[in-house]
């Protein structure tokens, strides 16, 4: 069982549609951050979120933490092709305290012109 | 280099055989991770250095996996008797602080294919 379930798993979308991630968890976890990743490369930190119910805007990207800290949403506006890659969100549980990370399984997303 | 450097970027072995890793972090970073990514999954959490200590090697997923950081900056993670099981991308991050409030930096990974 997956400690971080992210949904969709796949996303095929048009260009200047909308478009949300979900990341859900039954435990809580002091921080939560999102990465995208484009193939053959490494993740690429996008956010980090550590209140519950914190709202962090990065242009055409809103990312959310919930109230109890066990989810997070990331909201895309008018998708472009350049967004397509695999979006990954990751978690520090609460007890550690040097970065260590839990994945969900991450979003490929793709966005047609 | 200005970011954390892997290498090879790719290894083909044969099961059986033993590989060695290298990822160089930035320089001067503190804390260093390595994780596996499995074809269409998220990283899994493999170990934890601060410095030269591993302080955490709780995903080593057996005890085939090992690895080092002598000198408190490049890591090596090899893997003896490889097995097809193996086959992933290890990927390397450092971090300058030793809490997640500091950005986590990836290497470009090191892609495994057993044979």
């Amino acid at each position: 069982t997956q400690l971080l379930e992210q949904s969709p798993q796949f996303l095929s979308i048009q260009e200047g549609e909308n478009l949300t991630v979900y990341c859900n968890s039954s435990s809580v976890f002091s921080s939560l951050q999102w990465y995208r990743q484009e193939p053959g490369e490494g993740p690429v930190l996008l956010v980090t979120v550590v209140t519950g119910g914190e709202v962090k805007k990065l242009k055409r990207l809103t990312f959310q933490f919930g109230d109890a800290r066990k989810d997070s949403s990331l909201h895309i506006t008018a998708a472009q092709p350049g967004d397509t890659g695999l979006y990954l969100c990751a978690g520090e549980l609460g007890g550690t305290s040097y970065g260590k990370l839990t994945f969900g399984q991450g979003t490929i997303l793709t966005v047609h012109p | 280099g200005a970011g954390v450097s892997q290498s090879p970027r790719y290894k083909v072995a044969k099961r059986g055989q033993d590989v060695a890793l290298r990822c160089d972090p930035i320089s001067g970073h503190v804390s260093l991770f390595w994780y596996q990514q499995a074809l269409g999954q998220g990283p899994e959490f493999l170990t934890y250095f601060q410095n030269e200590a591993q302080l955490d090697k709780s995903g080593l997923p057996s005890d085939r996996f090992f690895a080092e950081r002598p000198e408190g900056s490049v890591s090596t993670l090899k893997i003896q008797r490889t097995q097809q099981e193996d086959s992933a991308v290890y990927l390397c991050a450092s971090s300058s602080m030793g809490s997640l409030v500091g950005e986590l930096f990836f290497g470009e990974g090191s892609r495994l294919t057993v044979l």
